[in-house]
């Protein structure tokens, strides 16, 4: 049963543009992700959020910013886009002590 | 370097064989997690397994802590196991963020 809704499931915009993704989990965790998998499949964690506090802010670009709404919510925006940042975007959340992904985001820079 | 390497990279079967893959990581354990992602799919946790030897259904995790590896073996394979498996292990600062493995890719042919 899917816990971890992301939208959209993909976007295609112009090098410049602003653009935001939206993450919800249902699992109730107080801690959830971003992670971005590029072209060769690699996975690498951008943000980890703790009930709205940034605990760990990898060496990304300032571009990218988490928002938090609640511990539900953790969306991830990216101010100005670049031909770099097409890749795909996972949401996660903990649940005991496993985590959980959502489906992604595939992003494409023209 | 790549604190977390899998081997091997890509793998093809025929329906039936049985696969072994490894999971080698230069950093401390604090926690094993296998998954499972189809072409343009999410991340399914298949094992978490910081130790010992796990089983479900046809597949088998075994983590030996001090040869710093992890394997996942699958038997009888089927095309339904086609896709990529990742082990991921725990940072250990700031929060439970993971650190990918480079992935194995299989594809079984029936």
């Amino acid at each position: 049963e899917t816990a971890v809704f992301q939208t959209p499931n993909y976007h295609v915009t112009q090098v410049g543009n602003e653009v935001s993704f939206n993450c919800k989990q249902t699992l109730g965790h107080d801690t959830m992700y971003w992670y971005k998998q590029d072209s060769k499949k690699l996975l690498k964690i951008m943000f980890s959020y703790n009930n709205k506090q940034l605990i760990v802010n990898e060496t990304v670009p300032r571009r990218f910013s988490p928002q938090s709404s609640d511990k539900a919510h953790l969306n991830l925006r990216i101010k100005s886009v670049e031909p770099e940042d097409s890749a795909v975007y996972l949401c996660a959340t903990d649940w005991g002590y496993e985590q959980y992904f959502g489906p992604g985001t595939r992003l494409t820079v023209l | 370097g790549q604190q977390v390497q899998q081997s091997p990279a890509s793998l093809v079967l025929q329906e039936g064989e049985n696969a072994e893959l490894q999971c080698n990581f230069s950093t401390s354990l604090n926690s094993m997690q296998w998954f499972y992602q189809r072409p343009g799919g999410s991340l399914v946790s298949l094992f978490y397994n910081p130790s010992g030897t796990k089983h479900s259904g046809r597949l088998t995790s075994t983590t030996v802590i001090k040869e710093r590896r992890s394997s996942l073996h699958i038997s009888s394979s089927q095309t339904t196991d086609s896709g990529t498996y990742l082990c991921a292990l725990e940072r250990g600062q700031g929060g439970r963020a993971l650190i990918f493995g480079t992935g194995t890719t299989v594809s079984v042919s029936p």
